[in-house]
């Protein structure tokens, strides 16, 4: 069951540009986190913004959450080619209820490329 | 990628043959995750074990099975009865940064069925 999606699904800009990309999501989250992926590897993590959260920031990441819309937003500023990778929302969610643990439900992905 | 090695990196599976994914973490976490990642798609969780002994199902458990007798170690079996078993397969554990759990991924192993 895929809660985010991430929009747009494909986001081609030069470098030194901002790279927003959007991500969507239909239920109650406990947490909404950010992952990368370069083209055939793992996922790496890049930050966490709690649902009590409005925002985050991280180097050139900043992170927004709106529960009310149900969105979240993630921008790169002043892009490096270094930054062309996949990018992942994920949703997490308490497994029961004062658990330490929460499953996450990943979307389907923005593909960004940096053109240099 | 941390302390979380996969291995192999590529595997070649002939139909009807069962196939063991290595997952390794040295990273003292209690729970570990095994997802699938399909061209184009984000990933799915196949199964999860918050601790050493025990495993829950995922969302699409079906011709998987795992086994979690050490801490360190959480290896996957796709069997026979996986449909279309060619994906990329990515484990992860859990940790702590800054208070909040989050998840270390490793390198992943893709497989083709042939």
């Amino acid at each position: 069951s895929q809660q985010g999606e991430e929009d747009p699904q494909a986001l081609s800009i030069q470098e030194g540009e901002n790279a927003t990309m959007n991500c969507s999501y239909k239920t109650s989250i406990n947490n909404l986190q950010w992952y990368r992926q370069n083209s055939g590897r793992g996922l790496v993590h890049l930050i966490l913004i709690r649902s009590n959260e409005r925002e985050k920031h991280s180097g050139r990441l900043r992170v927004t959450l709106d529960t009310s819309k149900k969105s979240s937003s993630l921008l790169i500023t002043a892009s490096r080619a270094a930054d062309t990778a996949s990018y992942f929302c994920a949703t997490g969610v308490r497994l029961y209820s004062g658990a330490g643990s929460y499953q996450l439900t990943f979307g389907k992905g923005t593909k960004l490329s940096v053109i240099p | 990628d941390g302390g979380i090695t996969q291995s192999p990196k590529y595997l070649f599976r002939k139909e009807g043959q069962n196939v063991t994914l290595s997952c390794e973490q040295n990273l003292n976490h209690d729970a570990m995750y095994w997802y699938r990642q399909d061209p184009g798609q984000g990933l799915r969780l196949i199964y999860y074990s918050q601790i050493v002994n025990d495993f829950q199902k995922g969302d699409i458990a079906e011709g998987y099975s795992v086994s979690r007798e050490k801490k360190e170690s959480f290896p996957l079996t796709v069997t026979s009865a996986q449909k279309n078993p060619t994906a990329f397969y990515l484990c992860a554990s859990r940790g702590r940064v800054r208070g909040t759990d989050t998840q270390y991924f490793g390198p992943g192993t893709r497989l083709t069925v042939l």
